[in-house]
């Protein structure tokens, strides 16, 4: 089945660690994207990728970073420069055009202890 | 930069009535896209709807059907017949029609069923 996968579902972290959540997609889109989402901010964009070996900073990257080696994979690390990472991170994925959907995974909810 | 407004953070219904959903957006493009996306308690992101700003007709999903007021900058949602499965955090979202851009979302609106 084509989808987007994302792991773990859960994850701890205590403060000053770095943490990498998986995001891979089998729906050969070319596009990633990573959101964070808290309660009563909607969605927020970390980073976006439109092609392999290349990504753009959304409007909340600071503390975060992303690479993208496979179109298949974009992890996120999420930096102990990242002053409140405790969230609900969202991973998705479309083809290129703005009429295409973007395909969500079923998120990482990440805890700082 | 675009923005997305949604200015109703809960709404409630009655099961088999209508509600709608507002959304408002500011841009000065003329050609993107307009999307709403249903997030139930599984927090599963869920394509409703989607209407090109180049098409006047308002698009239609069974239940779900949308207002797009182009000049007005509006793009409400309506569920007609609700059902509690429909109770979720609704997003309004935007999308440029210029290569792979990210969606932009609003806050969202967290919907009631009322049995």
């Amino acid at each position: 089945d084509g989808g987007i996968t994302q792991s773990p579902k859960y994850l701890f972290r205590k403060e000053g660690q770095n943490v990498t959540l998986s995001c891979e997609q089998n729906l050969n889109h070319d596009a990633m994207y990573w959101y964070r989402q808290d309660p009563g901010q909607g969605l927020r964009l970390i980073y976006y990728s439109q092609i392999v070996n290349d990504f753009q900073k959304g409007d909340i990257a600071e503390g975060y970073s992303v690479s993208r080696e496979k179109k298949e994979s974009f992890p996120l690390t999420v930096t102990s420069a990242q002053k409140n990472p405790t969230a609900f991170y969202l991973c998705a994925s479309s083809m290129a055009g703005g009429y295409n959907e973007q395909f969500f995974g079923p998120g990482t909810r990440l805890t700082v202890l | 930069a675009q923005t997305v407004t949604q200015s109703q953070p809960e709404m409630s219904v009655q099961e088999a009535e209508t509600v709608t959903l507002s959304c408002t957006y500011d841009t000065s493009e003329s050609d993107y896209y307009l999307f709403w996306y249903k997030q139930p308690p599984s927090r599963q992101m869920i394509l409703v709807i989607r209407q090109e700003a180049y098409k006047q007709q308002n698009a239609t999903e069974n239940r779900f059907s949308v207002n797009f007021q182009k000049a007005a900058k509006s793009f409400s949602l309506k569920i007609s017949d609700s059902q509690l499965g429909d109770a979720a955090m609704y997003f309004c979202a935007y999308r440029s029609d210029s290569g792979n851009t990210p969606l932009v979302f609003g806050k969202g609106t967290r919907l009631s069923v009322i049995a």
